[in-house]
């Protein structure tokens, strides 16, 4: 079974600029969250979609986004750039449902730097 | 509110030799608590879960974890390092609620020494 795929891995932007990440998750899998990894605060959660809907909501500012699609694949998106969204972004994928709690896989992350 | 911590930022030990990664826990309800490791710029890989029965969880790679409730800690444990076990280890803790959630310990850099 493919693994939790995100595109794409590496990505240079300006202050100011929007970006989309992407994340395709393991198949079967219909939850998908995404967290943001800096050296400073290291692993802080963005947010988790199920079945299109975000179901929880990390403490990050509104120009944060994501959505799911109907495959559950997912997207993020960061509007207006600054300097301090550089960071590794993970996307982990579970299962779900009255057995669990289930594990979270992770992708590769897309690394984001900001100058 | 849920929280894990890890209070050391970094482990050193020769090879061979077993190795613990310590981490504790605050949680109210029951703690759903998860090992994963970190090799340089990659993801992270899931080693172990705790979710209930057993104190002591095994996982992935050899690795194995003890679950203490009076002293809220689930350290990771291994009793014979390898090199390749150098690598930074998070402890998380699920949060509360429907979610999956995850809450990270600042995590520890494992040095395995030849």
């Amino acid at each position: 079974k493919a693994g939790v795929t995100q595109t794409p891995r590496y990505l240079i932007k300006t202050r100011g600029q929007q970006v989309t990440l992407s994340c395709s998750p393991i198949s079967g899998h219909r939850s998908v969250s995404w967290y943001q990894q800096t050296p400073g605060q290291g692993l802080q959660f963005l947010f988790e979609y199920f079945s299109e809907t975000q179901r929880n909501k990390g403490n990050f500012p509104g120009r944060f986004s994501g959505r799911q699609f109907s495959n559950s694949r997912s997207e993020m998106n960061v509007s207006t750039l600054e300097l301090g969204d550089s960071a590794l972004y993970l996307c982990a994928s579970s299962l779900t449902g009255a057995v669990g709690p289930y594990e979270q896989y992770f992708g590769p992350g897309t690394r984001l730097t900001v100058t | 509110a849920q929280s894990v911590a890890q209070p050391e930022d970094q482990v050193n030990v020769a090879e061979g030799n077993p190795l613990t990664v310590k981490c504790t826990y605050s949680v109210s309800g029951n703690p759903y608590l998860f090992w994963y490791v970190q090799y340089p710029n990659r993801g992270l890989q899931f080693l172990l879960k705790y979710i209930t029965g057993d104190n002591l969880v095994k996982g992935s790679y050899g690795f194995e974890a003890e679950f203490n409730k009076s002293q809220t800690s689930f350290h990771l444990k291994k009793p014979s390092a390898l090199v390749s076990d150098s690598a930074l280890y998070f402890c998380a803790v699920r949060d509360g609620g429907a979610t999956n959630k995850l809450i990270f310990g600042t995590g520890t850099l494992l040095a395995v020494q030849p």
